[in-house]
């Protein structure tokens, strides 16, 4: 059974600092992984999917990385603003079966003035 | 726009009112997929559907019903709401990877279900 684990569950930084945020599953038999963002009470925004064939995406200051021999991603945020704060999510859709997203219970940051 | 819509965006209902959430997506993705997430728990799935007319059962799909009858649309019914079914709901598409292809999930903003 695929697991996703998160950490910190939760990150306070101050504005501008460099931070990185850790993902790690089980079972390496991936598609993909997937990176979101919500904010409290709101949807799901995708920032960056992974493929299994590749080992990192860039869109502006995100970087994610995936490491899928040692069950691993990261999200790699530069420069914070304290519009980043929220909740970050990974998952990861596993090779066979219904294809369905598994979820890691989130890192909540929070980037302050 | 691509976009994953649900209605309504809240509801609170009585215990045994039959209630049904909608969701549409107009992107012409083949899979879809309701998930529902709770404190502690995180996001889980309860109902996939891979195309018109084939759906299957998720982690956690005791309580509900869904059906597709058209690409764009996968409504989640509650034939007999229960309190244990107040959570924060989600619907979402993508490609479905036939090819093994990887593709992108999109999430509709949820639907704040509270049973009493």
């Amino acid at each position: 059974k695929q697991e996703v684990t998160q950490i910190p569950a939760a990150l306070s930084v101050p504005e501008g600092e460099n931070l990185v945020l850790n993902c790690s599953f089980t079972d390496s038999a991936i598609y993909n992984l997937q990176w979101f963002r919500q904010d409290p009470g709101k949807g799901l925004t995708s920032l960056l999917l992974i493929q299994s064939s590749q080992r990192e995406q860039t869109s502006g200051r995100l970087n994610a990385s995936l490491d899928k021999s040692s069950g691993r991603s990261t999200l790699y945020i530069a420069a914070s603003q304290p519009g980043d704060s929220a909740t970050y999510l990974c998952a990861v859709i596993r090779q066979g079966g219904s294809e369905k997203l598994v979820f890691g219970k989130g890192t909540k940051l929070t980037v302050n003035p | 726009e691509a976009q994953v819509t649900q209605n309504p965006r809240y509801l609170i209902t009585v215990t045994g009112k039959k209630l049904t959430v909608t969701c549409s997506q107009n992107m012409n993705h083949e899979y879809m997929s309701w998930y529902r997430q709770d404190p502690g728990l995180g996001l889980r799935q309860i109902y996939y559907s891979m195309n018109v007319e084939v759906t299957d059962k998720g982690d956690v799909p005791e309580g509900y019903k869904v059906s597709r009858k058209e690409k764009r649309n996968f409504p989640l019914i509650l034939e007999s709401p229960s309190p244990n079914q107040t959570s924060l709901y989600f619907c979402a598409s993508s490609l479905w990877a036939t090819a093994r292809m990887n593709t992108e999930a999109f999430f509709g903003q949820g639907t704040r279900l509270t049973v009493v």
